[in-house]
Parts: structure tokens; C-alpha cells; sequence
């Protein structure tokens, strides 16, 4: 059975580089022809697609958070990651890893999640 | 990007009773639109893709549809279970820009 955990400080301070980690148990990412993405969302707001990686590496960004984001994959360990620099209070959020399919003619919808983790910016 | 808005912000149903949700696109999405129920503390749950196609496990008495730039997800008799938030989400690009709805909360009248 598939499952994801997201992994990392729930507090970052201003400025700072908020790092998170999934780590994807029941599933190979390097096997998998699916791609992995993270979503945000902040207390009693909506969700926002944050990016997704394919394990060949390939990232595609939100442009409204592409010049702060960066996500990665480690296939040796099946996990991916995200970093967020130069983090404000409007990044305080509940972080979510999924997965997805991918490309055209798919049904690119999020069938699995994580549990989410809440990160706090605050000094 | 593609806007999503949903209707209306909150729904006050009667267990037992109808739920009809609303999601409309700023351009056309095609049947490219997924429903998600969302619970208090909980990850988003997939409940319908393809506008119409119900997700694995997902009882009978959701139903989706819609295409273009007007959906609507209808739970045809209430459970107690089914309050909750429910989002839209378009996934019409690839490369992808995924966009959701703001969400409708689900109340118990």
C-alpha cells in the first residue's frame, strides 16, 4: 500500500529556507511512472500546487512560486524534497506531498497524499 | 492561469437531503476537473476525475459532471460523514499549473 510522510522543522524564521522531505513507502519512485508534487495550504485557506519532479529529475513549477522553490528527488532513498528560501509569514503553512501521473491525455489528479505537516514562520 | 470558483462559500444540508456544489473555470478545462473532499486535519481525498469518473472506493452517491467551464458535484443523500470541505481542481495543461477552487464547506443544517 502506498504511503507518503512529509518530514522536517515545523518553525523557520523569516528569511530563512523552510526544507521538507517525503519519504514514499509501498512504491518505487524511480519505477514509478508517476510524478510527485507538493501543495500548500495556509490556515483556513485553500490548496496550492506548489511543483511536482519526476524521478529522472524533470520539476515543474507554480510561476508564482518558481524563483523561490526548488524540489529534488533521492531514488536511493525514495524520497523527495522542497526548499522554499527567503520565507515570510505568508509561507506559514500546512505542506502536503502527492503523486500524480503526468503528460498529456492523463487524468493528472492527486490519488495519494501525505498527512501534511504544518510549518510555522516565525522569529 | 486558469481561475476556479466555487459555489456557494458554505452549504448548509439536512442529513439525508441533496448537496449540489458548483465549480466554474475562467476558460475551458475541458472534462480535465477532479472534486476532493477534505476533513478536518485530514489530506484532501480524490473523489471524482475526468469530471464524472468516481475515484477508487468513492460511494455511489457522489456523482460529478460538467464540462468546459461549468461543473457540479451532487451528493445525493447526505451522510453523516459527508460534511466537510470540497475543493474543484483543473488540470487541463501539461506542463501543469494545477488550480483549485476556494473550496465550499458543507454544514450540517
Amino acid at each position: 500500500q502506498l504511503q507518503l510522510q512529509e518530514s522536517g522543522p515545523g518553525l523557520v524564521k523569516p528569511s530563512e529556507t523552510l526544507s521538507l522531505t517525503c519519504t514514499v513507502s509501498g512504491a518505487s519512485i524511480s519505477r514509478s511512472t508517476y510524478y510527485w508534487g507538493w501543495i500548500r495550504q495556509p490556515p483556513g485557506k485553500g490548496l496550492e500546487w506548489i511543483g511536482s519532479i519526476y524521478y529522472s529529475g524533470s520539476t515543474y513549477y507554480n510561476p508564482s512560486l518558481k524563483s523561490r522553490v526548488t524540489i529534488s528527488v533521492d531514488t536511493s532513498k525514495n524520497q523527495f524534497s522542497l526548499k522554499v528560501r527567503s520565507v515570510t509569514a505568508a509561507d506559514t503553512a500546512v505542506y502536503y506531498c502527492g503523486r500524480h501521473p503526468g503528460g498529456t491525455g492523463n487524468h493528472n489528479v492527486l490519488d495519494y497524499w501525505g498527512q501534511g505537516t504544518l510549518v510555522t514562520v516565525s522569529s | 492561469e486558469i481561475v476556479m470558483t466555487q459555489s456557494p462559500d458554505t452549504l448548509s444540508v439536512s442529513p439525508g437531503e441533496r448537496a449540489t456544489l458548483s465549480c466554474r473555470a475562467s476558460q475551458s478545462v475541458g472534462s480535465n476537473l477532479a472534486w476532493y473532499q477534505q476533513k478536518p486535519g485530514q489530506a484532501p481525498r480524490l473523489l471524482i476525475y475526468g469530471a464524472s469518473t468516481r475515484g477508487t472506493g468513492i460511494p455511489g452517491r457522489f456523482s460529478g459532471s460538467g464540462s468546459g467551464t461549468e461543473f457540479t458535484l451532487t451528493i445525493s443523500s447526505l451522510q453523516s460523514e459527508d460534511f466537510a470541505v470540497y475543493y474543484c481542481q483543473q488540470y487541463n495543461d501539461w506542463p501543469p499549473m494545477y488550480t483549485f477552487g476556494q473550496g465550499t464547506k458543507l454544514e450540517i443544517k
